[in-house]
């Protein structure tokens, strides 16, 4: 298994500012998966950070709202930028688990609020 | 295209009923994930399917993958409250796909 650690867990942010979140995983793994999970709704893949490349975005997703960093191979940032409260929702990491099962390990979540 | 259909949105059971969500595609899968979600919570893995017409338990869940591989289910026998929550199925590409979730609520 994988252990995740994303914060903040939450935060409430004013409008027009920008916020990081960050994720450390107790191994290292070669990808790492952001999402965004609007209320109620399923998940949404944003992008793929890889370590020592940039991040592969889906579409309707780019660099300059969602930057990312992958520094190493054990953790990633992603920064919301210039927030409107579209993006208030919640922002989840993950990595596939070991032995190539496919299986996806999330971290806990951050739920953002955009007032 | 590549997306799962899930239903359905909701589901209200009496504590102790059974629940079943469906999951369809147009395309054959390689394989369908389950997870669950409780409120609050983080998906979590329940099970991955790859085998056509493959039956798999975990306890009180069982899980389905059509013959044609178009098709899975998940059925919860006698729901209890730790049940609830919402469960998703995911299909396998170069990323996973998601479907819409079902929310399993028991009524009070």
């Amino acid at each position: 298994s994988a252990v995740i650690s994303q914060k903040p867990s939450r935060d409430i942010c004013q409008r027009g500012t920008s916020l990081t979140i960050q994720c450390q995983v107790d191994s290292q793994v070669t990808m790492m998966f952001w999402y965004r999970q609007q209320p109620g709704q399923s998940l949404t893949l944003i992008a793929t950070a890889n370590q020592g490349s940039e991040a592969t975005y889906e579409s309707g997703f780019v660099i300059d709202k969602f930057p990312i960093s992958r520094p190493n191979l054990t953790f990633s940032t992603l920064t919301v930028s210039n927030m409107s409260p579209e993006d208030s929702s919640i922002y989840l990491c993950s990595v596939e688990g070991p032995g190539n099962t496919g299986e996806l390990f999330f971290g806990e979540g951050s739920r953002l609020t955009v007032l | 295209g590549q997306q799962v259909m899930q239903i359905p949105q909701y589901q209200h059971v009496q504590e102790g009923e059974d629940f079943t969500t469906y999951c369809n595609s147009s395309t054959t899968l390689s394989n369908i994930q389950w997870y669950k979600q409780r409120p609050g919570g983080h998906p979590v893995f329940l099970i991955q399917l790859v085998k056509s017409g493959e039956v798999k338990k975990q306890k009180r869940l069982t899980f389905q993958f059509g013959e044609a591989k178009k098709n899975s289910s998940l059925h919860i026998t006698a729901t209890q409250t730790t049940d609830v929550g919402t469960y998703f199925c995911a299909r396998s590409n170069y990323q996973l796909i998601w479907g819409a979730g079902t929310k399993l609520i028991i009524k009070p």
